[in-house]
């Protein structure tokens, strides 16, 4: 059964700051992983997605790799803002299913 | 561009009343429909995926129901609330990348 986790679950950092969050999984067998953002009491926004067979995307200040073989995701935040503020949630979808399996998430706080 | 709507974004009911949420999806079609729980503090729960109409799997079974009976409609229901169906629902499509809707607010009372 397949088990994702982030770590930190919660994190503080001062603007501009360059920072990583960690998602791991227990099942090297993924489809893709899609990286997430959840604004307080809002909707899920996609950021990111990566598909197994790939090992990193970007999208303007955020980078996200993957490495199946050790069960590992990294999304990468460039010169924090206060904007950033947010909890960010990974998901993996297993090969041969079509549903997401979610951590519990990172709660991002980015003080000016 | 493809649009995900949710209604209501608000309901307040009481135990014991009837539920209906609505989720409708435009600018695609044939996607995979979810829905989603997620209760104050905790995670992302699935309770109910579509791959196609009248196609519906359960991962919860409690006294939730889920039908799809147009392409790009998904509606969750249930007959009598319970003070544990409270909670943020979000409905979400799949087509490469999920995307999700804006989520309907539940406090049952």
């Amino acid at each position: 059964k397949q088990e994702v986790t982030q770590i930190p679950a919660a994190l503080s950092v001062p603007e501009g700051e360059n920072l990583v969050l960690n998602c791991s999984f227990t099942d090297s067998a993924i489809y893709n992983l899609q990286w997430f953002r959840q604004d307080p009491g809002k909707g899920l926004t996609s950021l990111l997605l990566i598909q197994s067979s790939q090992r990193e995307q970007t999208s303007g200040r955020l980078n996200a790799s993957l490495d199946k073989s050790s069960g590992r995701s990294t999304l990468y935040i460039a010169a924090s803002q206060p904007g950033d503020s947010a909890t960010y949630l990974c998901a993996v979808m297993g090969s041969g299913t079509y549903k997401y399996i979610f951590g519990t998430g990172t709660r991002l706080k980015v003080l000016a | 561009s493809q649009t995900i709507h949710q209604w209501p974004a608000t309901l307040v009911q009481p135990v014991g009343s009837p539920l209906s949420l609505e989720c409708t999806v435009e600018g695609t079609s044939n996607p995979n429909l979810y829905w989603y729980r997620q209760a104050a503090g905790r995670g992302l729960q699935l309770l109910f995926y579509s791959v196609g109409i009248g196609q519906i799997s359960s991962e919860v079974p409690q006294n939730l129901s889920a039908s799809r009976p147009q392409d790009r409609q998904f509606i969750l229901s249930s007959k009598k609330l319970l003070l544990s169906d409270s909670g943020f629902y979000l409905c979400a499509w799949r087509g490469v990348e999920q995307y999700f809707g804006p989520g309907t607010r539940l406090t049952v009372t």
